[in-house]
């Protein structure tokens, strides 16, 4: 059963610090994986699209990687900044349909 | 701003009512995509239209029924409203068929709907 798992669900850290959001998958075949930004009550936006043969990929503060060996991706932000507070959603796509599977997220809340 | 928008805002109805939402895409894209977010909850794909015909389905329940228009505005249309069925319903756009791996997806803001 294709599926993607995130962790932790929550998070907290102060302003200024570095946090590592984790996501393992059960997708097969793989096509590419996303990371998307939710602010509370509004749409998701995307922050990385990584295909197969990428292993990082950076947009600003905020730098995914991806071991498809493992199939495990990790989404690092820097100096955190208050404005880094929302849910962090890995989505998976696969199959010939390209069909996209959502994680649950992960909550971060940055404290000043 | 994703160029995605959606009506109404906010939706409050009773039990057994029918609501429809809206959703223009961006300029451009041919693909809709909707979604149902509960409270605290991840969001879930319900289906998806690309250029006035259905492409793919998720987890949506046969009270509920979406359609493409030919100027590509969609239409998701919940009836028989239970308590449960209150949540956010995302409306999102792409390009094409959001095939490949490049293509992503463009949120709208939204459509809050509370079912009394």
């Amino acid at each position: 059963k294709n599926q993607v798992e995130q962790s932790p669900q929550s998070l907290i850290i102060l302003e200024g610090k570095n946090c590592t959001l984790q996501c393992n998958y059960t997708v097969s075949p793989f096509s590419n994986l996303r990371w998307y930004k939710q602010d509370t009550g509004r749409g998701p936006v995307s922050l990385t699209i990584m295909t197969f043969s990428e292993n990082t990929k950076s947009n600003g503060r905020y730098t995914a990687t991806l071991d498809a060996d493992t199939k495990q991706s990790s989404l690092h932000i820097t100096a955190s900044q208050l404005s880094d507070s929302a849910s962090y959603i890995c989505v998976v796509s696969a199959g010939s349909n390209y069909q996209l599977i959502w994680g649950a997220g992960t909550k971060l809340i940055i404290k000043p | 701003d994703s160029g995605v928008t959606q009506t109404p805002k906010h939706l409050i109805t009773a039990t057994g009512q029918r609501v429809t939402l809206r959703c223009s895409p961006r300029s451009g894209d041919l693909s809709v995509y909707w979604y149902q977010q509960s409270l605290d909850q991840g969001l879930q794909f319900l289906i998806q239209y690309y250029n006035g015909e259905e492409r793919a389905k998720g987890n949506i329940l046969e009270r509920f029924s979406a359609q493409q228009f030919p100027d590509l505005h969609s239409e998701l249309n919940l009836s028989s409203l239970e308590l449960g069925d209150s949540a956010l319903y995302f409306c999102a756009s792409s390009p094409l068929l959001g095939r490949g791996g490049q293509e992503t997806q463009y949120f709208g803001p939204g459509t809050r709907l509370l079912v009394l």
